[in-house]
């Protein structure tokens, strides 16, 4: 079974960091691309970035190329998006996606991020 | 950064009714289209994908069709469990963009 589990969210101030987990397992984590994507409480979804199989490639939403970096370790077949200066505007469930083409076709449950003083 | 526009924003249903969702890109995305469904308190369910292609294990009453800039989603016999929000995503060029979202319910 395909399985995607993120990790790692919770409440930060303003201005502060916070690096979400993604654990993969039930597949070859190595083939394929993966990706972040973002909903804000009651909104829509809003795509991060992703991240080819060997690191080589990583292409983000350009408002936050400067705030996020996506990364991985196929050893542990682990995802990670890194996030920095965060602000309300980050509030949001964070879930990682399997990429295959046009589409992501296994999620996991989400990460809650809730940014507040 | 393509823009999706979906249609309506919200709609309900009776039971065993033909339900289509619309989207139009603002450019061609020559058939790069996904749509998703999404419960409340879940993630998103990939349901569609290259715009008419069904993914494994999705019901069959679920179509996609269209090409150019214009798509659409059809539930050929609306079900209670396909009350949901429904997005389309473009994969065609970087950055991928979503549509804003169709809240479906029973009627």
């Amino acid at each position: 079974e395909v399985k995607l589990v993120e990790s790692g969210g919770g409440l930060v101030q303003p201005g502060r960091s916070l690096k979400l987990s993604c654990a993969a397992s039930g597949f070859s984590f190595n083939d394929y691309w993966m990706g972040w994507v973002r909903q804000a409480p009651g909104k829509g979804l809003e795509w991060i970035g992703e991240i080819n199989q060997d690191s080589s490639t990583i292409n983000y939403t350009p408002s936050l190329k400067d705030k996020f970096t996506i990364s991985r370790d196929n050893a542990q077949n682990t995802l990670y998006l890194q996030m920095s200066k965060l602000g309300s505007e980050d509030t949001a469930i964070y879930y990682c996606a399997r990429a295959v083409g046009v589409g992501m076709d296994a999620w996991g449950q989400g990460a809650s991020v809730t940014v507040s003083s | 950064d393509i823009q999706m526009t979906q249609s309506p924003a919200s709609l309900s249903a009776s039971l065993g009714e033909t339900v289509t969702i619309q989207c139009q890109a603002s450019e061609d995305i020559y058939s790069g289209l996904a749509w998703y469904q999404q419960k409340p308190g879940k993630s998103p369910q990939l349901l569609i994908y290259g715009a008419s292609s069904l993914q494994d294990g999705v019901p069959s009453r679920f179509s996609g069709s269209g090409s150019g800039t214009q798509y659409s989603l059809k539930i050929s016999s609306m079900q209670t469990e396909d009350e949901g929000v429904y997005f389309c995503q473009q994969g065609l060029k970087y950055p991928l963009t979503f549509g804003s979202g169709t809240k479906l319910e029973i009627k």
